[in-house]
């Protein structure tokens, strides 16, 4: 069974402040996908990234970095110069083969408090 | 703009009615999904639909059945709901690839008295 850790239940940080959303995961699938989301308080979760198991490249998106590396099975996510605005749940999932079909397992989430 | 809606953001039931609850997304995605979020637990998996008329369990799918007459619809029905099903109930689609993100609807909070 695969399986995604967000070991951080809750942070708090100071706006201006970088800070990192660890997510850890399980696969026995040599081809899978890494994706991160963002759930603010209106409750609408939003698609960040996605990363397949072939590509570690470094990604970044103007304040937001995503570092995946494949020999600690980790794919962890880097706001830096945080604002207030990134205040809410983050969610680690990885696509699982399911009956054939594609689902996604999910973390149970990192909720990020960014206070002025 | 991929668009997922859910019929309603607020809902609260008594013990034993039946509740439908209605996802319709307009990006003509072949997989639809239906979640629960609950503090603590994330998002967990109850039923998905790969095509219409076809369904699969999820990891949570007891006290829960769900429909897909058409494409671009996804219900799921509490044939007699429960006050342990006072829940976030999140919709989502995606094209049928892996690779695929999920677009996740509002969510409708579910209150069971």
């Amino acid at each position: 069974a695969q399986k995604v850790t967000q070991a951080q239940t809750e942070i708090s940080v100071v706006e201006k402040e970088d800070v990192t959303l660890d997510c850890v995961y399980e696969t026995r699938d040599t081809t899978y996908y890494l994706f991160w989301y963002k759930q603010p308080p209106s409750g609408e979760l939003v698609f960040l990234i996605r990363r397949n198991s072939f590509d570690e490249q470094n990604e970044i998106s103007g304040r937001y970095s995503w570092n995946f590396q494949k020999s600690t099975s980790s794919f962890n996510f880097t706001i830096t110069a945080s604002q207030v605005v990134d205040s809410a749940v983050y969610f680690c999932a990885l696509s699982e083969a399911r009956s054939g079909y594609s689902t996604l397992t999910f973390g149970k989430g990192t909720m990020l408090l960014v206070s002025p | 703009d991929v668009k997922v809606t859910q019929s309603s953001r607020y809902l609260v039931k008594r013990t034993g009615e039946k509740v439908f609850l209605e996802c319709v997304q307009d990006m003509d995605h072949e997989n639809m999904f239906w979640y629960r979020q609950d503090p603590g637990l994330g998002l967990r998996l109850i039923y998905f639909s790969y095509d219409v008329k076809m369904k699969e369990k999820g990891d949570i799918p007891e006290g829960y059945s769900v429909s897909r007459e058409k494409k671009e619809r996804f219900s799921l029905i509490l044939e007699s709901a429960s006050t342990n099903q006072t829940s976030m109930y999140l919709c989502a689609s995606s094209f049928g690839q892996p690779s695929y993100e999920q677009y996740f609807g509002p969510g409708t909070r579910l209150t069971v008295t």
